[in-house]
């Protein structure tokens, strides 16, 4: 499979417990996004990466949240003492700009449920 | 802030029939524009774009239409299936980055 894939799948965890994401986009593709999805609701986007490089990053992404692109290839995105309100979607994309214009790419998401 | 919405929440249509989303858009900046599918516990899939500089594309079963006068996008599906049972969402760029912006998204429901 040559699709952008996100680990893992569904996630369950206490409020006040850390949370991380991985994602791994298509090979080729230099820019890789992170979305947040809430039920009934579009993504939002949280932050983007071109190659390593952090380049914005969304004023939805509080200081709890961090995220890494280390080597340009994966990413992950890391949520510290997670609240209920975190609870969401998170859905990772990826895309190779051409032209000035970009097809992003997403994976099938984490799905995060904060008790 | 500016954003893309949905005329209609819920669409129903019968199996064969054609289908027509309908999307404004607030942005009269936005230049790039993007037809999502999404299905029950996945990710929004891509379907077909359109750039400013057209007003129609055509895709397998789907065409968008874009009017830029009233800023309004809409999505055809010719001879729908059940397949195509989803929610769709349209999505529009106005930066060098693809933040794309999202609606709240219409849930098509395909009956036999």
């Amino acid at each position: 499979d040559t699709g952008v894939s996100q680990d893992p799948r569904h996630k369950i965890t206490k409020r006040g417990q850390n949370v991380t994401f991985r994602c791994d986009p298509i090979s080729e593709h230099n820019r890789l996004y992170w979305y947040r999805q809430t039920l009934g609701q579009g993504p939002e986007f949280l932050t983007y990466f071109q190659n390593e490089a952090q380049l914005e990053k969304s004023r939805l992404l509080s200081d709890r949240f961090s995220a890494e692109r280390p080597k340009g290839s994966f990413s992950t995105l890391e949520i510290q003492r997670t609240e209920q309100g975190d609870s969401a979607m998170y859905l990772c994309a990826s895309s190779h700009p051409q032209g000035g214009y970009e097809k992003l790419f997403f994976g099938s998401g984490t799905q995060l449920s904060v008790l | 802030g500016e954003s893309v919405g949905l005329h209609l929440p819920t669409l129903s249509v019968q199996e064969g029939d054609n289908s027509i989303i309908n999307c404004a858009y607030s942005n009269s900046a936005s230049d790039y524009f993007i037809w999502y599918k999404q299905e029950s516990g996945k990710g929004p899939q891509f379907i077909i774009d359109i750039r400013s500089n057209m007003d129609k594309r055509q895709g397998q079963r789907v065409t968008v239409l874009l009017n830029k006068t009233v800023k309004h996008l809409s999505l055809q599906i010719a001879a729908t299936q059940p397949g195509d049972s989803a929610v769709y969402f349209c999505a529009e760029n106005t930066g060098t980055a693809s933040k794309l912006t999202f609606g709240t998204g219409t849930r098509l429901q395909v009956t036999l």
